[in-house]
């Protein structure tokens, strides 16, 4: 497709289950982001990959979040046992640059997760 | 570290008003600095960056950015609010050599009066 996607838009899962989130970055693409905006507040990052490898897990807030890209293209981020807290937008964006600075990061339009 | 802060979480201007938002950073090396634009269940869109060269940077839509390093500001404008411009803007800012992990601003939602 012409930009980011993500799926599912919206998920409301149950305190304690799991849930996946898919991000189908933009064709080429070799960096990918995870961020994570709260309500009221400004994305935050949670995980950076460059083709297949992970080279930043810094912002993930704890062991129950993965995130994975195996194939270089496709990501999907994984939260185990979902606590109220992870109630949030989860944006990804890539990037055509491997080396940073002024490329611009296209971002999705985000999967808004409820926890209940 | 590199931080941004964003001064006013709301502003209100009335159509056809300059819209001023506002935002200082903070930043060890030289910054790469961002506006960008999210209307509701919408994701980020770009409206402008500075790199570097020129301070003043336009973007879309009719707004530009001063980069003042003397003040360690990046404040967005526009001299004519259009009720289109009602969305949440977040500044950023990222570092030149590395990948691009941005750290964004906590936003301003622009509110425009008819």
């Amino acid at each position: 497709g012409a930009g980011v996607s993500q799926s599912p838009r919206y998920k409301v899962a149950k305190r304690g289950q799991d849930v996946a989130l898919r991000c189908d970055p933009i064709s080429g693409h070799v960096s990918l982001f995870w961020y994570q905006q709260a309500l009221g507040q400004g994305p935050e990052f949670l995980t950076y990959f460059q083709n297949e490898a992970q080279l930043d897990k810094s912002g993930l807030p704890s062991d129950r979040f993965f995130a994975e890209r195996p194939e270089g293209s496709v990501s999907t981020l994984k939260i185990q046992r979902t606590q109220q807290e992870d109630s949030a937008v989860y944006l990804c964006a890539s990037s055509s640059s491997q080396t940073g600075g002024a490329t611009e990061a296209f971002f999705g339009q985000g999967t808004r997760l409820t926890v209940v | 570290a590199q931080s941004v802060t964003q001064l006013g979480s709301h502003v209100s201007v009335s159509e056809g008003a300059l819209v001023l938002l506002r935002c200082n950073y903070s930043s060890s090396v030289p910054p790469y600095l961002f506006w960008y634009v999210q209307y509701p269940n919408q994701g980020l869109q770009l409206l402008l960056k500075y790199t570097t060269g020129a301070t003043l940077v336009k973007g879309i839509n009719g707004f530009e950015a001063e980069f003042k390093k003397s003040e360690t500001s990046f404040h967005l404008t526009k001299p004519s609010a259009h009720m289109s411009d009602a969305a949440e803007y977040f500044c950023a800012v990222t570092r030149p050599k590395g990948y691009q992990k941005v750290t964004f601003g906590t936003g301003t939602k622009l509110q425009v009066i008819p």
